[in-house]
């Protein structure tokens, strides 16, 4: 079964261009999130999206990081105009999430996540 | 708040020795959820484990075990026998029914073994 997809792998980009990453989740998995990993903060969630409605952009660092997910196959993410400061590896992931309805069930939305490769993201 | 604390930056070892992961969490939800994930110097994240603050058994998967202990706040991971192929970073990270889908990690352990 196929994992995670993100494109590109690897991005250069010169600083004020625009950069728009993709994902693909896992089929059938209705939660997708968009982490950035760096040195000095290491895993940190950006967004996430369920039945691809976003759910939380808190962690969005500003008003240039922009994520949509037209539809339950697809996510991307933008970043315009890029900064050096950007420069990351950035993950998508994907999860089989159960409805959060009851706290009864110990299956209470904790799913796994489960990560793409990676995007290695070089902002000059 | 959530938070996740794993000391060790860096343990090195020679092959066929075990390594021990220190992980302690610290959240006031009483429902929750641990993780790790291994990552390789190729860079993915692998998803090693999950288990719920209600299941405090042990659990060992070939040469991997977790401890787990609430009275401590602990989530161990024990490498038994270690092959070079177990050379990478490995993260400790929590989930809370309070901030479902958020995935806490910690600063991550590096683990470089030697032949």
């Amino acid at each position: 079964d196929a994992g995670v997809i993100q494109s590109p792998r690897h991005e250069v980009t010169e600083m004020g261009q625009e950069v728009t990453l993709r994902c693909k989740p896992i089929s059938g998995h209705n939660s997708l999130f968009w982490y950035r990993q760096t040195m000095m903060r290491g895993l940190e969630l950006l967004i996430y999206f369920n039945n691809n409605v976003p759910i939380d952009d808190s962690g969005m660092p500003e008003d240039r990081f922009s994520a949509k997910m037209p539809n339950a196959s697809f996510s991307t993410l933008k970043i315009q105009p890029s900064e050096p400061r950007d420069s990351a590896v950035y993950f998508c992931a994907s999860s089989l999430s159960r409805p959060v309805a009851s706290s009864e069930s110990l299956g209470f939305g904790a799913d796994t996540q489960y990560f793409g490769p990676g995007t290695r993201l070089t902002v000059l | 708040a959530q938070k996740v604390t794993q000391a060790q930056t860096e343990i090195s070892v020679v092959e066929k020795e075990d390594v021990t992961l220190d992980c302690v969490y610290e959240t006031r939800d009483t429902t929750y959820y641990l993780f790790w994930y291994k990552q390789p110097p190729s860079g993915e994240l692998v998803f090693l484990i999950r288990r719920n603050s209600f299941d405090e058994q042990n659990e060992i998967s070939g040469r991997y075990s977790w401890n787990f202990q609430k009275s401590t706040s602990s989530f161990n991971f024990t490498i038994t026998a270690s092959q070079v192929v177990d050379s990478a970073v490995y993260f400790c990270a929590l989930m809370t029914t309070d901030s479902w889908g958020k995935l806490q990690f910690g600063a991550g352990t590096q683990v470089v073994v030697t032949p």
